[in-house]
C-alpha cells in the first residue's frame, strides 16, 4: 500500500555507464517531481511533470532525462553517469495547484542511493 | 531569487527540552512555509505547513511552527523533546501560489540525548 515507491533503492555503478530509477505513485495525483538530495543533505527539485507534460525543468545537464509513460509514473534515466551524480534522488507526487489555488502536499517517496565509482 | 536559510546544521538538546529549529525565508510575497522530517534511511514526510490561515500552526509529533512576517521567520518548535524526535529538519517555501516548487533550506540534524 506504499503510495510513492521508488526501484531500486540503492544503485551502485561505474563512471560513464547509463542507468534509470524508476518512480510510481498509487494516489492518484496528476504532478510527479524528481528531487536531489546531495552529500551535505541539501535537497533541489529537478523536475516537475503535470499529466505528463514537463512543466519545471531546473538547472540539471542534459544526461538527465525525465520519462513520464502515465501519470502514475515518471522515470529518471541518466546517461554518462559522473562521479558528482552521486545523490540521493527522490520522487515524489502532488494533485496540481492551479494559479491561486490552494497548496497540495507532496508526498515523497523513501529515495534512491546512487553511488558513482 | 527566493530563499530559505536554516540557523544552526545541528542541534541538540536533552530529553524532555525545548525544541527550536530557526527558518528565516526571503520572499517578496506571502508564501507558503513547510517543515518536513527526514529520519535516517527514509523520505520526507510533511509536520506541518502554513498557507495564510492561523499564523500559528500545529503539525504531527507535538510540533508547532509560528509564521512571523515581521521576522521573516517560521520557527519549528516542540515543548518537549524526545528521543524519537531525532531526525534531520527541512524547511521549505513555495515562493508564490500556483507554483508547486518547493525550495528547502540546508536542513538541521536534531539530535536528543539521554
Amino acid at each position: 500500500d506504499t503510495a510513492v515507491s521508488q526501484t531500486p533503492k540503492y544503485l551502485v555503478t561505474q563512471m560513464g555507464n547509463d542507468k534509470s530509477i524508476k518512480c510510481e505513485q498509487n494516489l492518484g495525483h496528476d504532478t510527479m517531481y524528481w528531487y536531489k538530495q546531495d552529500s551535505k543533505k541539501f535537497l533541489k527539485i529537478m523536475f516537475s511533470y503535470n499529466n505528463k507534460e514537463l512543466i519545471i525543468n531546473e538547472t540539471v545537464p542534459n544526461r538527465f532525462s525525465p520519462k513520464s509513460p502515465d501519470k502514475a509514473h515518471l522515470n529518471l534515466h541518466i546517461n554518462s553517469l559522473e562521479l558528482g551524480d552521486s545523490a540521493v534522488y527522490f520522487c515524489a507526487s502532488s494533485q496540481p495547484s492551479l494559479a491561486g489555488a490552494t497548496y497540495n502536499e507532496q508526498f515523497f517517496g523513501p529515495g534512491t542511493r546512487l553511488t558513482v565509482l | 531569487a527566493q530563499s530559505v536559510t536554516q540557523l544552526g546544521s545541528h542541534v541538540s538538546v536533552s530529553e524532555g527540552a525545548l525544541v527550536l529549529l530557526r527558518c528565516n525565508y526571503s520572499s517578496s510575497v506571502p508564501p507558503y512555509l513547510f517543515w518536513y522530517v527526514q529520519y535516517p534511511n527514509q523520505g520526507l514526510q510533511l509536520l506541518l505547513k502554513y498557507t495564510s490561515a492561523a499564523t500559528l500552526v500545529k503539525g504531527i509529533n507535538g510540533f508547532e511552527a509560528e509564521f512571523k512576517k515581521s521576522e521573516t521567520s517560521f520557527h519549528l518548535t516542540k515543548p518537549s523533546a524526545h528521543m524519537s524526535d531525532a531526525a534531520e529538519y527541512f524547511c521549505a517555501v513555495i515562493p508564490r501560489r500556483g507554483y508547486n516548487k518547493l525550495i528547502f533550506g540546508a536542513g538541521t540534524r536534531l539530535a536528543v540525548h539521554p
